[in-house]
């Protein structure tokens, strides 16, 4: 069965800290999607990345950059010189045939940037 | 120009009432979901509609029951409300029901049972 493990259950960092939300899945498949998605106070879920399991090349996107490694599992996120405006939950979550392509997500880890 | 909207955002009501949550999507996608996110923050898939075709149906009680009238939309419709129920519910889309396609989420619809 698929399962998405985020151990870290809250982080608290001061501004311009950076900080990595660590994400490991578990799947049978060979071919599975991986994602990110954050839900800011508001409460509404926000989508931030997408990856195949084919593509093991790191993504940056501004002070976002994530971190793919099949070897270990893992899809690791890290926030560069974190903002007040990133707290909020971030899930993870992975997608696949073992799953019935049901979108699987992680218990979320709550990031608190202090000013 | 909301993509996906939920109606309505926040519903209180009492144990025993029948309540309605609606769906509906902008984006032209072919699948919707709902979600449930509990007061622990766990997100778990309920059900899902591919063109109007129940596709995933989840170990939900009966008292829960999903409705689309149109590709657009996908409503649910809960009775005899229960304690338990209280939670906040999102909708969510997807261009097909495959693995890989990204879902994207409405703004949540928060439900208190009294």
């Amino acid at each position: 069965a698929q399962k998405v493990t985020q151990a870290q259950t809250e982080i608290s960092v001061v501004e311009k800290e950076d900080v990595t939300l660590d994400c490991v899945y578990e799947t049978r498949d060979t071919t599975y999607y991986l994602f990110w998605y954050k839900q800011p106070p508001s409460g509404e879920l926000v989508f931030l990345i997408r990856r195949n399991s084919f593509d093991e090349q790191n993504e940056i996107s501004g002070r976002y950059s994530w971190n793919f490694q099949k070897s270990t599992s893992s899809f690791n996120f890290t926030i560069t010189a974190s903002q007040v405006v990133d707290s909020a939950v971030y899930f993870c979550a992975l997608s696949g045939l073992d799953s019935s392509y049901k979108l699987i997500f992680g218990s979320g880890t709550r990031l608190l940037v202090r000013p | 120009d909301t993509a996906v909207s939920q109606t309505p955002k926040y519903l209180v009501t009492q144990m025993g009432n029948d309540k309605s949550i609606k769906c509906e999507q902008n984006l032209g996608h072919d699948t919707m979901y709902w979600y449930k996110q509990d007061s622990k923050k766990f997100l778990k898939i309920m059900f899902s509609y591919n063109n109007k075709e129940l596709i995933i149906n989840e170990t939900v009680p009966n008292r829960f029951s999903p409705k689309s009238p149109d590709k657009a939309h996908l409503n649910l419709h809960i009775n005899s409300l229960e304690l338990g129920d209280s939670a906040v519910y999102f909708c969510a889309s997807s261009r097909a029901g495959l693995a890989g396609e990204t879902q994207y989420f409405g703004p949540g619809t928060r439900l208190l049972v009294l």
